[in-house]
C-alpha cells in the first residue's frame, strides 16, 4: 500500500543550525510533492513545490531535494530561527489529473535560541 | 486579497445531530478541497470539488458524508447524524488551475468539531 513516512519524533536544534527534516515514500509515482508548515490549531501554509524532474528547489533560507530513485524529498532550514518552531508536513500528488494530496504525519522542529 | 475563510471555527454538536462546515476559497479560486484531521494525525483528503461538480470524492466516508459547492455560495461539508468519532479539525483549502500546472493548495483555518 501507499505509504508517506516523516519522523514522528521532534527534532530540536539549536538557533542558527541548519534543520533538514526527511519525507520517504513507497509505492508512489508522484508527479510532485510539496512541504507545508502547519503551527498549533491553525491551517497548513505552502512552503515550496517540487516536481518529479527537479533534484533540487531553494526559496530565502529554505531548500528542498527530491530522490524518486530513493524515493525521498529533503527538507532544510538554514540559519534556523526560534521563530521556525512548527510541524512540517510533506505531500504528494499521485499525478496532475489526481490534485488530491496525501500528506505525511509531519516532524515537529523546535529550534532553541 | 482575503484567504480561504472556514466557519465556524468551532463547532459543538450532539450525537445524532447534523453538522455543517464551509468554506469560501480564495478570489479567483475554482477548486475545493476538504480534508480532516484527527488528533495527533496527519490531514487526510476527503473530497475535491469545482463548482457544481464533485471530481474525486474518495477520501468521503460512504455514509452520512456529503459535499457541495454550489454556483454560488460557499462550500458545505455536511455530516449528518453526527458520532463522537467525527470529533477532528475539518480543513477546506482551494487552488486555482490553469491546465497541467502544479498549483499548491491554500488553506483555511480550519473548524474543529467536537461530537458530545
Amino acid at each position: 500500500s501507499q505509504k508517506i513516512e516523516q519522523n514522528s519524533e521532534a527534532l530540536n536544534i539549536q538557533e542558527g543550525k541548519t534543520a533538514t527534516l526527511t519525507c520517504n515514500y513507497t509505492n508512489y509515482s508522484p508527479a510532485y510533492l510539496q512541504w507545508y508548515r502547519q503551527d498549533p490549531g491553525r491551517g497548513p501554509v505552502f512552503l515550496l513545490l517540487i516536481r518529479e524532474n527537479e533534484k533540487e528547489k531553494r526559496k530565502e533560507r529554505l531548500k528542498v531535494t527530491f530522490d524518486t530513485t530513493l524515493k525521498q524529498s529533503l527538507f532544510h532550514i538554514t540559519a534556523s530561527q526560534p521563530a521556525d518552531s512548527a510541524t512540517y508536513l510533506c505531500a504528494l500528488a499521485r499525478d496532475t489529473g489526481r490534485r488530491a494530496l496525501t500528506f505525511g504525519s509531519g516532524t515537529r522542529l523546535q529550534v532553541q535560541p | 486579497n482575503a484567504g480561504v475563510m472556514q466557519n465556524p471555527r468551532h463547532l459543538v454538536r450532539r450525537r445524532g445531530q447534523e453538522a455543517r462546515l464551509r468554506c469560501s476559497p480564495m478570489k479567483g479560486h475554482s477548486h475545493v478541497y476538504w480534508y480532516r484531521q484527527l488528533p495527533e494525525e496527519g490531514l487526510k483528503f476527503m473530497v475535491y470539488l469545482q463548482k457544481e461538480n464533485i471530481i474525486d470524492e474518495s477520501g468521503m466516508p460512504k455514509e452520512r458524508f456529503s459535499a457541495e459547492f454550489p454556483k454560488e455560495g460557499p462550500s458545505i461539508l455536511r455530516i449528518q447524524q453526527v458520532v463522537r468519532g467525527d470529533s477532528a479539525a475539518y480543513f477546506c483549502a482551494s487552488s486555482v488551475v490553469a491546465g497541467g500546472t502544479y498549483n499548491e493548495q491554500f488553506f483555511g483555518p480550519g473548524t474543529r468539531l467536537t461530537v458530545l
